[in-house]
């Protein structure tokens, strides 16, 4: 089973600014990866699949990158919905199926 | 508009079995590529994946819970429903189906439902 490992987990960013989530994978998952926002009370909400292309109707300040075992969400100019839990998802090796612990995003 | 609903009982005893009922709109799992999985999360938890089936009847499972899950469709309902056997309170969490189409999406499961929490408790 792969293990997805999220960092920081929490992060503290005042609006306006950028904020940078990691996520690292046991192994490599090529770009086999998703992101999702969760906020509280709410079921997630998918961001980014493919590592890098947003989802339908996802803002563009939404950005993901990376391959292999290191990825990363850049969330540029911070609003204030924006303040959630983010999870990473990996999707080449399964089942399962492997969520990361998640990254709460919150005001600075 | 896709939309996925979950039901079932909130509260459930040790040792018992639990089914989940995720009615859907906007899709159908008959369609080449879509499927529809469970995904719980405990209180203050993250996600963890359970089982997923998809349009021509396969299954997947999440082998460390393989042994208690069942996974089943009715097309023509429009449902998914999930069986877990022998529950015990660390199964309590909200559950949540979700859709996947890989043809929109990949394996992100761009659909969801409000989800529903099951409490495990004697």
């Amino acid at each position: 089973e792969i293990v997805m490992t999220q960092s920081p987990a929490t992060l503290s960013v005042s609006p306006g600014e950028r904020a940078t989530l990691s996520c690292r994978a046991s192994q490599s998952v090529s770009s086999k990866l998703a992101w999702y926002q969760q906020r509280p009370g709410q079921a997630p909400r998918l961001l980014i699949y493919g590592a890098s292309t947003r989802a339908i109707g996802i803002p563009a300040r939404f950005s993901g990158g990376g391959s292999g075992t290191e990825f990363t969400l850049t969330i540029s100019s911070l609003q204030s919905e924006d303040f959630a839990v983010y999870y990473c998802q990996q999707y080449n090796n399964w089942p399962p199926y492997t969520f990361g612990q998640g990254t709460k995003l919150e005001i600075k | 508009q896709i939309t996925l609903k979950e039901s079932g009982p909130t509260l459930v005893k040790p040792t018992q079995t639990l089914t989940l009922t995720c009615t859907f709109s906007g899709f159908s799992l008959s369609t080449s590529g879509v499927g529809v999985s469970w995904i719980r999360q405990p209180p203050g938890k993250a996600l963890e994946w359970l089982a997923l089936i998809y349009w021509d009847d396969d299954k997947r499972y999440s082998p460390s819970l393989k042994s208690r899950l069942t996974i089943t469709k009715d097309t023509s309902k429009n449902q998914v429903v999930l069986t877990m056997t022998n529950m015990d309170p660390v199964d309590t969490a909200t559950y949540y189906c979700a859709h996947r189409n890989r043809a929109v999406a990949e394996h992100g499961f761009d659909y969801w439902g409000q989800g529903t929490l099951v409490t495990v408790s004697s």
